[in-house]
């Protein structure tokens, strides 16, 4: 395994219409989170998933956005009624639960633009 | 609130100077606190950590980091840079105990190289 993965790397979608990213983690890490990043911006954490469990949002998720975890394997983060405001990078990352401090580690990113 | 504060936005060294580059935190417990680098088209890789002991952590790429708690500081140091070191630096702490979840970055620090 190489790493986190994150497909596709490039989105652009008119405003209105809905985009589903995924993410796949390195496979034996339990922990998943997404987080968005705006230009110029540090990495704003969005949710994240113990296994298939999501553990808690952030309140930057607003009910047009929807992530999901089966089996907890690979994410998937849909938004709905795209808006010109969630231009940004959406980043994945995972960790493995241990002494290891829940180091995560980072996918390339999607890179979203709403035209 | 936790809060992560890089105050310089830009910075520029010469090849082959010395770095530092600043940072605070915010938080209420014990943090776990690490310094990621992000490079153009490249996704956050973790360059060190801290979670407990020695105070002074060594990283990737000759980089290392001193926690003072007694200043609420993470500061990132390289004794001297080379021109790949040019990219965007961001630290960012973490809950230090076993359920972590989210990590909280700091806005960044881009790091520009002089020939």
């Amino acid at each position: 395994d190489t790493g986190v993965s994150q497909n596709p790397r490039h989105k652009i979608t008119k405003r209105g219409q809905n985009v589903t990213f995924r993410c796949d983690p390195i496979s034996e890490h339990n922990r998943l989170y997404w987080y968005r990043q705006t230009l110029g911006q540090g990495p704003e954490f969005l949710t994240y998933f113990q296994n298939e469990a999501q553990l808690e949002k952030s309140r930057l998720l607003s009910d047009r956005f929807s992530a999901e975890r089966p089996k907890g394997s690979f994410s998937t983060l849909e938004i709905q009624r795209t808006e010109q405001g969630d231009s940004a990078m959406y980043l994945c990352a995972s960790s493995l639960d241990g002494a290891g401090g829940y180091e995560q580690y980072f996918g390339p990113g999607t890179r979203l633009t709403v035209t | 609130a936790q809060s992560v504060t890089q105050p310089d936005i830009h910075i520029t060294v010469s090849e082959g100077a010395s770095l530092e580059l600043r940072c605070n935190y915010s938080y209420g417990a014990t943090p776990y606190l690490f310094w990621y680098v992000q490079s153009p088209g490249q996704g956050l890789q973790l360059l060190l950590k801290y979670f407990s002991g020695d105070t002074l952590v060594q990283g990737i790429k000759g980089f290392e980091a001193e926690f003072k708690r007694s200043q609420s500081s993470f500061n990132l140091r390289k004794p001297s840079v080379h021109w790949s070191d040019a990219a965007e630096y961001f630290c960012a702490v973490g809950p230090g105990y076993s359920s972590a979840s989210k990590i909280i970055f700091g806005s960044g620090t881009r790091l520009s190289i002089r020939p």
